[in-house]
C-alpha cells in the first residue's frame, strides 16, 4: 500500500492561508489523493479528493504535482473551527473496494 | 452522501469480558469498514465488512479477536472479544458506496475503556 507523509503539526493565523503538504512518491497511477480532517472526538470528515487535476470546492482546493509524488492542501481563509487533525490518504481500487491505509496526519492549530 | 451512527458512543468494560459495537448506515452502502484509533495516534483498518461473506480482515487483526457481522447492506457490528486494556480505543466504522467510488463517510466512533 502506497505511504503519504505529512510534517506532525502546523499553526496558521485565522483569516489567512494555510497549505498543508502531503509527500506520496509510491502512488500508483490509478491511486485517488484524498484528504480527511478529524475534529476533536469526531470521525473523519471528507475535505476533497483528486486524481491528477487541480479540485476546488466549497472547502479547500487541492494542488496535485505533476508528477502526482505530492500535493497540497489548500484552506483559503483558516478559521478557529478549521483546527482539526489533516490526514492525507491514497487510495486505489483493490478487490473491489477503496481501501485507506491513514497516515499519521498533520495537527493544525489555528491562532485568533 | 452517508450518515452513520454508531452504539455504544462509550463503554467502560472489564478485562476478559467482550464488547459489541453496531454501525447503521442510512443508505444502502457497498462496503463497510472496520477501524481502530488509540489513543493520540492515527487510524488503523482492522478489517473490511462485506455483505454476505467473511469481513476480510488487516495484517495483525484475526477473526476471533475481532469477529464482524455484516446481516445486510446497512449493517454491522464488530465484537471486540476477551477484552485487555490493550484494546482500550476509539473503535470507527465507515462506509463505501459504489455510487461514490472514491468516498468514505465515517461513523462518530465508539470510545471503549478496558479496566
Amino acid at each position: 500500500d502506497a505511504k503519504t507523509t505529512q510534517p506532525n503539526s502546523m499553526e496558521s493565523n485565522e483569516e489567512e492561508p494555510v497549505h498543508l503538504p502531503c509527500n506520496h512518491s509510491t502512488i500508483s497511477g490509478t491511486d485517488y489523493i484524498h484528504w480527511y480532517r478529524q475534529l476533536p472526538s469526531q470521525g473523519p470528515e471528507y475535505v476533497i479528493h483528486g486524481l491528477t487535476s487541480n479540485v476546488n470546492n466549497r472547502m479547500a482546493s487541492l494542488a496535485i504535482a505533476e508528477d502526482r509524488k505530492s500535493s497540497t492542501l489548500i484552506l483559503h481563509r483558516a478559521t478557529l473551527r478549521d483546527a482539526a487533525v489533516y490526514y492525507c490518504i491514497l487510495s486505489g481500487l483493490t478487490s473491489g473496494t477503496y481501501k485507506y491505509i491513514f497516515g499519521t496526519g498533520t495537527r493544525l492549530k489555528v491562532l485568533a | 452522501s452517508a450518515v452513520i451512527s454508531q452504539k455504544p458512543s462509550r463503554d467502560i468494560c472489564q478485562r476478559g469480558t467482550s464488547l459489541t459495537i453496531q454501525c447503521q448506515v442510512d443508505s444502502q452502502v457497498t462496503m463497510m469498514f472496520w477501524y481502530r484509533q488509540q489513543p493520540g495516534q492515527s487510524l488503523t483498518l482492522i478489517a473490511t465488512a462485506n455483505q454476505g461473506s467473511e469481513a476480510t480482515y488487516e495484517s495483525g487483526f484475526v477473526i476471533d479477536k475481532f469477529p464482524i457481522s455484516r446481516p445486510n447492506l446497512t449493517f454491522s457490528t464488530l465484537t471486540v472479544s476477551n477484552m485487555s486494556p490493550e484494546d482500550s480505543s476509539i473503535y470507527l466504522c465507515s462506509a463505501w458506496t459504489s455510487g461514490s467510488p472514491e468516498t468514505q463517510y465515517f461513523g462518530p466512533g465508539t470510545r471503549l475503556l478496558v479496566l
